[in-house]
């Protein structure tokens, strides 16, 4: 089993769909929790982080964590053309780490 | 603003050069990581290091080695380059919050050709 575990996708949502991204780690240990996205070409930029059980809004995005069932998502409300990217899960690997281990990503493509 | 700096955005080298990749980071971070990148792979981390001077294996460390003598600057070794070792590397800082990981900020990239 990978650590972080992600869809490839590709993902397609009409524009003004939510899209539901959606990762789970297998380190019991992890706390801490991100989202990145990451465009053709580009560096990773990140999205959202999450330390605790539960929703965690910032603006159009939502990430939620269930620790218990050792998953992450990402919503994205309202998806737009310009969220077509991938989006790839960020574990740190044991509780007394920074080390920070990624999923493969999954591709997200919006269309009009 | 946070700026991490890889020292080439493309790199092109022959079969057992010794290549050296440099990334700078200038936000006083503890923690720097490199990854490779590869379609299908996603980011793999070669090695992390904690503080000046202290390093940890990643999940790929075979072919390479770091270097951390100041705490802005964490380089990345190729002692012996080879065709499979082509890829794209990034190179990432984040500071150390009491066992909780923070933001880490990416370089642009150094897309090294090994031929």
């Amino acid at each position: 089993q990978k650590e972080v575990e992600q869809n490839s996708g590709p993902l397609s949502v009409p524009e003004g769909a939510i899209a539901s991204l959606n990762c789970t780690y297998s380190d019991r240990g992890s706390q801490s929790f991100f989202w990145y996205r990451q465009y053709s070409g580009k560096s990773p930029e990140l999205i959202m982080f999450i330390y605790s059980n539960g929703d965690k809004e910032d603006g159009r995005f939502t990430a939620q964590l269930n620790k218990a069932s050792q998953y992450v998502s990402l919503l994205i409300r309202d998806s737009q053309p310009s969220d077509s990217a991938t989006y790839l899960c960020a574990v740190n690997r044991e509780s007394n780490t920074d080390k920070l281990i990624f999923g493969t990503g999954t591709r997200l493509q919006v269309f009009p | 603003d946070v700026k991490v700096t890889q020292s080439s955005r493309y790199l092109v080298k022959r079969t057992g050069e010794k290549v050296f990749l440099e990334c700078v980071q200038d936000m006083d971070h503890e923690n720097m990581f490199w990854y490779r990148q590869d379609p299908g792979l996603g980011l793999r981390l070669i090695y992390f290091s904690y503080d000046v001077k202290m390093k940890e294996k990643g999940d790929i460390p075979e072919g390479y080695s770091v270097s951390r003598e100041k705490k802005e600057r964490f380089s990345l070794i190729l002692e012996s380059a080879s065709t499979n070792q082509t890829s794209m590397y990034l190179c990432a800082s984040s500071y150390h919050l009491r066992g909780m990981n923070t933001e880490a900020f990416f370089g642009q990239g150094t897309r090294l050709t090994v031929v």
